[in-house]
């Protein structure tokens, strides 16, 4: 199993601003991703994190909004960029295996934009 | 696409009832999928697969290809397993291998 952990663990930004989240694993893991859960809503992946390369974008995510680094098998960033009240949601990172293999995840960042 | 879909949003049944939260799904390829958990206040967490084939909490969820299903069931409720479930399905797309969650289904069991 991996233990996974994120920060800051909440924040209330202003509008315009960017913020960086961060997460951590536990152990070394071969996948990492990033969602977002909007209010009432289901998890909607925002990207593939990749080691060592640049992130696999989901349909309707840009690298210019949500900027990812993920530089050893342990670690990765998120950045939301110029943020709107709409970024207001909760961020999620996992990690585990390929396919069939457990995803486990980060507690979340719940992002307040006003 | 791939597509997971829970039709109930809500669903709450009285303790020591049967429960059965409902997914089906859309996808072309072999299809692998879950179920995870939220308990209030809590994580997200696996509670189980199918290629497992196991019970865990007393839950089991049986792969239907021909129903294109993953349906969770329980037995006999208990207030314990009041959170929300996901179903969700792994998928494999140039090398990029993903889950696509469905929408959830806030389980309440009723005392």
């Amino acid at each position: 199993s991996a233990v996974i952990s994120q920060k800051p663990s909440r924040d209330i930004c202003q509008r315009g601003t960017s913020l960086t989240i961060q997460c951590q694993v536990d152990s070394q893991v071969t996948m990492m991703f990033w969602y977002r859960q909007q209010p009432g809503q289901s998890l909607t992946l925002i990207a593939t994190a990749n080691q060592g390369s640049e992130a696999t974008y989901e349909s309707g995510f840009v690298i210019d909004k949500f900027p990812i680094s993920r530089p050893n098998l342990t670690f990765s960033t998120l950045t939301v960029s110029n943020m709107s009240p709409e970024d207001s949601s909760i961020y999620l990172c996992s990690g585990g295996g390929r396919g069939s293999e457990t995803q486990y995840f980060g507690p979340g960042t719940r992002l307040l934009v006003l | 696409a791939q597509r997971v879909t829970q039709p109930e949003k809500l669903l709450s049944v009285f303790k020591g009832a049967p429960v059965e939260l409902k997914c089906n799904y859309s996808y072309s390829g072999s299809p692998e999928l879950f179920w995870y958990v939220q308990y209030s206040r809590q994580r997200l967490q696996l509670l189980l697969r199918h290629i497992s084939r196991e019970s865990i909490k007393g839950f089991t969820a049986d792969l239907n290809k021909g129903e294109t299903s993953f349906h969770l069931k329980k037995p006999f409720a208990q207030e314990e397993d009041s959170a929300m479930y996901y179903c969700a399905l792994a998928v494999s797309s140039f090398g990029n291998e993903k889950l696509t969650f469905g929408t959830g289904t806030r389980l309440t069991i009723i005392p």
